[in-house]
């Protein structure tokens, strides 16, 4: 079945630092990959997203590469901001899992200025 | 426009006692999903209608769990009876149909089971 692997958390960063945040996957089919944000009492929203190989989906300075040759959609922001603590997950949703969306078990990303 | 609404926002209940949870999509949406999230983990489907049929319920405990999405709008889940390990997160979401659309999602309702 399909599934995503997050790396490990929380991540604590200084104002300005470079982020990434690890995340791979496996999942029959072409799936299209996402990464949701949800900030302290706020509902999950969408990062950013791409639907095909070699897409790169960006927001809010966020990017991130869709690999397939590796399976993966690592999240990067060149200089994170204390806004930008929440906790982040990777998502995908494969054509042949009827359109359902698998998340990784989110990564806690903490700022400090 | 009106995000995914759900109520309510906190319930706590004692173990085998009912609860219910409501989700009112972004209209026009035809796809609805339930998800629970435990505590430190990413959210995980329990169900999805596409209008009012259940399209996706393998990983919904179907011995206690219910869910009904009656004219293909709003939609209740119910838990009867709950049980402590039943405490989490319950998000609803919604999006329009195809595999690459936006999945919006409401605040969700956090359950404490007591």
């Amino acid at each position: 079945g399909n599934s995503v692997t997050q790396m490990e958390g929380p991540v604590t960063l200084s104002e300005e630092a470079f982020l990434t945040i690890n995340c791979t996957y496996t999942a029959t089919g072409y799936p299209s990959l996402f990464w949701y944000v949800q900030y302290p009492g706020e509902g999950l929203q969408l990062l950013l997203k791409a639907t095909k190989a070699d897409d790169k989906g960006s927001n809010k300075g966020f990017e991130a590469t869709y690999r397939k040759e590796t399976t993966s959609f690592h999240l990067e922001k060149g200089s994170v901001q204390v806004s930008d603590s929440a906790v982040y997950f990777c998502a995908l949703r494969s054509g042949t899992s009827g359109s359902r969306l698998t998340f990784g078990e989110g990564t806690q990303l903490t700022v400090n200025p | 426009e009106a995000g995914v609404v759900q109520s309510p926002r906190y319930k706590i209940i004692e173990k085998k006692q009912p609860v219910a949870f409501w989700c009112n999509p972004i209209s026009g949406h035809n796809t609805l999903y339930w998800y629970r999230q435990n505590l430190g983990q990413g959210p995980e489907l329990l169900i999805r209608y596409e209008n009012e049929e259940a399209v996706d319920d393998s990983q919904l405990p179907k011995d206690r769990f219910s869910a009904e999405r009656l004219k293909g709008v709003d939609s209740t889940l119910k838990i009867q009876p709950a049980e402590l390990g039943d405490s989490a997160v319950y998000l609803c979401a919604s999006s329009s149909r195809g595999m690459n659309t936006e999945a919006f999602f409401g605040q969700g309702t956090r359950l404490t089971v007591v």
